[in-house]
């Protein structure tokens, strides 16, 4: 079956305590994603990644990190979380690295909560 | 950049009712419009799209129409059922820039 997984789905966790969100997409995608969303905001993008190695900014890259060292995994990682980052995060990947017109398939999100 | 506001927030229909959901952009140069749909506890899925060369699109009891001139676009369900129940997200791109959402749309469908 063709999905975007991500781990875990809830997470409580204390201030500054490193923790990584990973993402795994099983349809060979080029782009994938991850964002937030929080009440009133929608989604808003965190970072990106075009294809292997290649990552970029998105809206609000702040106290994010990623890396893309295999095509089908994007971990998120948090190195000093802090309480503004309790959020629902969403991983997404879509074919072309090129068009954002493609279709983009979100994982099924990750409920983090920072004390 | 793209800016994309969506109106309401939250809405509530009767059963059977029609809901329409509206959005609007700010870049003109923006040529296409998907319409996401978040069930609770999944993350949002595509339900239909439209690009700037057509006015509107139906697939079965939902609609899309777009208004380049005014720069909006508009989500239509016909006859609701509890199950249309969830979030909808509106977005817009150029093709060659991010995709950007609106804030989301809380429908709730009574029986």
């Amino acid at each position: 079956e063709a999905q975007v997984t991500q781990n875990p789905r809830y997470l409580i966790t204390v201030t500054g305590k490193k923790l990584t969100v990973t993402c795994s997409q099983n349809m060979n995608h080029e782009y994938m994603s991850w964002y937030r969303q929080d009440p009133g905001l929608g989604l808003r993008q965190i970072y990106y990644s075009m294809n292997v190695e290649v990552t970029d900014k998105g809206d609000v890259p702040e106290g994010y990190k990623v890396s893309r060292k295999e095509k089908r995994n994007f971990p998120l990682i948090l190195e000093s979380p802090s309480p503004n980052q309790t959020s629902l995060y969403f991983c997404a990947s879509s074919q072309s690295r090129l068009r954002s017109t493609d279709t983009q398939y979100f994982g099924p999100g990750t409920r983090l909560t920072v004390l | 950049g793209e800016n994309v506001e969506q109106h309401p927030s939250t809405l509530s229909v009767q059963e059977g009712d029609s809901a329409v959901i509206k959005c609007t952009y700010s870049d003109s140069a923006s040529n296409y419009f998907p319409w996401y749909k978040q069930e609770l506890g999944k993350g949002p899925q595509l339900i239909i799209d439209i690009r700037s060369n057509v006015g509107e699109k139906k697939d079965q009891r939902i609609a899309v129409t777009l208004n380049k001139t005014a720069k909006h676009f508009s989500l239509h369900i016909t006859e609701t059922q509890p199950e249309d129940s969830a979030v909808y997200f509106c977005a817009a791109t150029t093709g060659f820039q991010k995709l950007v959402f609106g804030t989301g749309t809380r429908l709730l469908v009574s029986p």
